[in-house]
């Protein structure tokens, strides 16, 4: 089945940083989507990204679905950002498969 | 508000007991899963539903039950027989499944003793 990676795993950053999130994924997909867990474990939906690039605020996402990866950019980092990072994509089957997540801290 | 409501949000059980978990959406999605998510990995799916009176098992569905009676209801319950029940359980929905564009409920907290 598709193997979904993210990367880095873990990302420690200060107030006001930029960071660039990475999901590849093995095989053509049908859909990809980006999600947050805040720390209290609610997961908020942040793009609907089958390919090209989207915009919301200080997030946007870009898919390349025929290189088989999808970046989510996050410019000047608040601590609010700070949480877990997914990327699920949708395979030939209509199951979501889910990345291990990229595990985001920002300090003040 | 449009949304998907779980409860309860923390739910406290001994061992043996089964426990349900209420999950209910007024988005008017035809779709509802429900997902397990231990400390520090990401999510499993254990059941879904792509219409009502039909669901399918996910990836870790024993010890699980579910039922669909009504569009907006998709109930989960942990019975004895799941090994290992203390987990996060998120209920999700979408309007279409092969769409996979995925919202969540804020999630139950289950901790059995």
């Amino acid at each position: 089945g598709i193997q979904v990676e993210q990367s880095p795993p873990d990302l420690i950053l200060q107030e006001g940083a930029n960071s660039t999130l990475r999901c590849n994924f093995s095989d053509s997909v049908n859909n990809l989507q980006w999600f947050h867990q805040n720390p209290w474990g609610q997961l908020i939906n942040l793009f609907y990204i089958p390919s090209g690039t989207k915009q919301n605020g200080r997030l946007s996402a870009t898919t390349v679905a025929t290189e088989r990866y999808s970046l989510l950019y996050i410019s000047s980092s608040q601590t609010t950002d700070s949480g877990v990072y997914f990327c699920a994509v949708l395979d030939s089957n209509y199951q979501l498969i889910w990345g291990a997540g990229t595990k985001l801290i920002i300090k003040p | 508000d449009g949304g998907i409501t779980q409860s309860p949000k923390y739910l406290f059980r001994k061992e043996g007991q089964n426990v349900t978990l209420s999950c209910e959406q007024n988005l008017n999605h035809d779709a509802m899963y429900w997902y397990r998510q231990d400390p520090g990995q990401g999510l499993r799916l254990i059941y879904y539903s792509q219409i009502v009176n039909d669901f399918q098992k996910g990836d870790i569905a024993e010890g699980y039950s579910v039922s669909r009676e009504k569009k907006e209801s998709f109930p989960l319950t942990v019975t004895s027989a799941q090994k290992n029940p203390t987990a996060f359980y998120l209920c999700a929905s979408s309007t279409q499944p092969k769409t996979g564009e995925l919202f969540f409920g804020e999630g139950s907290r289950l901790t059995v003793l």
